[in-house]
């Protein structure tokens, strides 16, 4: 099946830098890759959706600014927290699909953030 | 807007047993169903969709699942778990029509199966 990677797997960082995580789609080129975040114990909520060539589309209380997104090639998609805080503290996941609703997104493993 | 509900937040269960993961939504448009699994620090892996046709879906790993379009109901069901069914399971909806939020998943609050020898 078809292979969604993350790297890094996870991070540590200091309160005010900025953090990048890659998400890559391994055998597949991916037109839309979505970006979730999920607190412990509970559900992913969907944070922006990311087209190849265009700007990526954030959800209502999602600031465009913190959480920058970038889908430059139809592989890889990369969301950069910006002078992160402990409160963005959290496991960051990123699906990819190379059609339309009906398709299947494929996950990748995530990446758990922590800001000290 | 769409909105997921899983029912059982935990589930216990012994090997061998049947089991029923519950999920109900509420939507105004048509909706495609999915249902995945995600293990202990991995990602999610799709088990199975609903899209059309047939409203008995099966999926990977002997799950199935039945769409109640009466209900809005897209329950998940396995006739004998095993101990390596342990997992968080979620339930999530997207249109199945055009639009912005076209693509677009939301998932319910999970619910964790666990599965006792």
């Amino acid at each position: 099946g078809a292979v969604v990677s993350q790297h890094p797997s996870w991070v540590i960082c200091k309160s005010g830098t900025s953090v990048k995580i890659e998400c890559r789609s391994l055998d597949f080129q991916a037109t839309t890759m979505f970006w979730y975040r999920q607190f412990p114990k509970q559900s992913l909520m969907l944070m922006a959706t990311s087209n190849e060539g265009s700007k990526a589309t954030y959800e209502q209380g999602v600031e465009k600014d913190k959480f920058l997104i970038n889908h430059a090639s139809l592989t890889l998609s990369t969301l950069t927290v910006t002078s992160a805080h402990p409160e963005d503290s959290s496991f960051y996941i990123c699906s990819a699909t190379s059609g339309g609703a009906g398709e299947t997104q494929y996950f990748g493993p995530g990446t758990r953030l922590l800001v000290l | 807007a769409q909105s997921v509900t899983q029912l059982d937040s935990q589930v216990p269960v012994f090997e061998e047993a049947p089991v029923e993961l519950r999920c109900n939504y509420s939507s105004s448009v048509s909706v495609y169903l999915f249902w995945y699994v995600q293990y202990p620090n991995q990602g999610l892996q799709l088990l199975l969709k609903y899209l059309s046709g047939s409203t008995l879906v099966k999926g990977i790993n002997g799950f199935e699942a039945e769409f109640n379009k009466s209900q809005t109901s897209f329950h998940l069901r396995k006739p004998s778990v095993h101990i390596s069914d342990t997992a968080e399971y979620f339930c999530a909806v997207s249109r199945n029509a055009g639009g912005t939020s076209y693509g677009k998943l939301t998932f319910g609050q999970g619910t964790i199966l666990t599965v006792h020898p």
